[in-house]
């Protein structure tokens, strides 16, 4: 079942804007992980955050996370052509039970054009 | 370096015939997962493994089977392929079960085509 939404579905943007992608889940969570995906590649972990944490920060990327909200922000700064692919959320459950799967969201396509 | 291979990398065959797609990673990760991304329905869990010999069923487990005989590879079987399962398939890692805020890493997928 998909928990995560993600808005918007597509973004596009010039080279050195800023993109700023949001995911909204229904339960409670754990932590709530971001992951890039290349067009036609694997998903590789951005940043994660834990339901205790605000904000974080790492490079270029800065999420927040509102639990009373149920959602989290994923802004780029200075954005760069080579930022160009699908941004997942995925939300880590805070129930018990050792599959604790990631629950996923549908993605934000973004493009940045150079 | 630290990865989860998959292969075949693109595979169409035709209905019925059985095949594999193998899956092994190198960071004695005790979890692994296979997944199937479709557009508009996003990344949905066949199978996982939390360790050797332990496997269960995720959301879409119907057609596919797996198995753990080694910690380090996971493959994913079609024992009669049907063109609904023509998708993305991933496998991912994840060092062990109860890994609250450890990242799973994924392979470079494979796209099955099933005629």
């Amino acid at each position: 079942s998909q928990q995560g939404e993600e808005d918007p579905q597509a973004l596009s943007i010039q080279e050195g804007e800023n993109a700023t992608m949001n995911c909204s889940y229904k339960t409670s969570i754990n932590n709530l992980q971001w992951y890039r995906q290349n067009s036609g590649r694997g998903l590789v972990h951005l940043i994660l955050i834990r339901s205790n944490e605000r904000e974080k920060h790492s490079g270029r990327l800065r999420v927040t996370l509102d639990t009373s909200k149920k959602s989290s922000s994923l802004l780029i700064t200075a954005s760069r052509a080579a930022d160009t692919a699908s941004y997942f959320c995925a939300t880590d459950g805070s129930e018990r039970g050792n599959n604790r799967k990631l629950i996923w969201g549908l993605g934000t396509s973004l493009g940045v054009n150079p | 370096e630290a990865q989860v291979t998959q292969n075949p990398r693109y595979l169409i065959t035709v209905t019925g015939k059985k095949l594999t797609v193998t899956c092994s990673q190198n960071m004695n990760h005790e979890y692994m997962s296979w997944y199937r991304q479709d557009p508009g329905l996003g990344l949905r869990q066949i199978y996982y493994s939390m360790n050797v010999e332990v496997t269960d069923k995720g959301d879409v487990p119907e057609g596919y089977k797996v198995s753990r005989k080694e910690k380090r590879n996971f493959p994913l079987i079609l024992e009669s392929p049907s063109p609904n399962q023509t998708s993305l398939y991933f496998c991912a890692s994840r060092l062990d079960p109860g890994g609250r805020g450890q990242p799973q890493h994924f392979g470079d997928g494979t796209r099955l085509s099933i005629l």
